[in-house]
């Protein structure tokens, strides 16, 4: 089955600064890989996602970059701001019909 | 639009009684997935349906728990009888991918604790 590490499992950032997230899989027949945020007391929400036949995605501050012969993709959050705080999860689909989610990263935002 | 509506919020019950959560998934949407989340285990799938009907249940953990989803508007998942090592927050998710390759919107969970 697919297995994804996501690394770190914490990051403390200024406000204002940048942010990036890590992921790897390991099957390489996975072609969707979303990026959801989740607030507390919240579930998870989709923030971006990108496939396989894409390298790059942005939408104003986030972008996700993909690297399908190394298997891995990140989260890149510019301009952090405290709002940005949060659990991100990365996850990976497709090579079976079950996503498979990392362990996430609580991003810290200070002000 | 509404979203996914899971019930109830907050359960907190004696170890050995039957717990029952519910799901509402989004009008329209033929995936379901039930997932459990723990600080030790963090966001584990439990089951998966696809149009009413499970696909994969390898993630329940033991045959104290069971789900199902009698039609496309509704599911639930039942634990009976319940341990204190199921204490943690369970969610639902739907998608209008068949095939799990497609945003999932969660619902807000329903935090459950075993004394």
């Amino acid at each position: 089955g697919e297995n994804v590490e996501q690394h770190p499992s914490t990051l403390s950032v200024q406000e204002g600064d940048s942010a990036v997230i890590k992921c790897t899989y390991s099957d390489s027949a996975s072609n969707y890989f979303p990026w959801y945020k989740q607030e507390l007391g919240k579930g998870p929400q989709l923030i971006i996602d990108i496939r396989s036949n894409v390298g790059e995605k942005k939408d104003q501050r986030i972008a996700v970059t993909l690297n399908k012969t190394a298997k891995h993709f990140s989260l890149h959050i510019t301009e952090t701001q405290p709002e940005d705080s949060a659990v991100y999860f990365c996850a990976a689909a497709g090579g079976s019909y079950i996503p498979t989610f990392g362990r996430g990263t609580s991003l810290i935002v200070h002000p | 639009d509404a979203g996914v509506i899971q019930s109830p919020r907050h359960e907190v019950t004696e170890m050995g009684q039957e717990v029952t959560l519910r799901c509402k998934p989004i009008s329209g949407h033929n995936s379901l997935f039930w997932y459990r989340q723990t600080m030790m285990r963090g966001l584990e799938l439990l089951i998966y349906f696809n149009n009413n009907v499970p696909i994969d249940d390898s993630g329940m953990p033991e045959d104290r728990f069971s789900a199902k989803m009698p039609n496309a508007s509704f599911s639930t998942l039942k634990i009976q009888p319940s341990e204190p090592r199921d204490s943690a927050v369970y969610f639902c998710a739907s998608s209008f991918s068949a095939t799990g390759e497609g945003p999932q919107h969660f619902g807000d969970g329903t935090r459950l604790s075993i004394l």
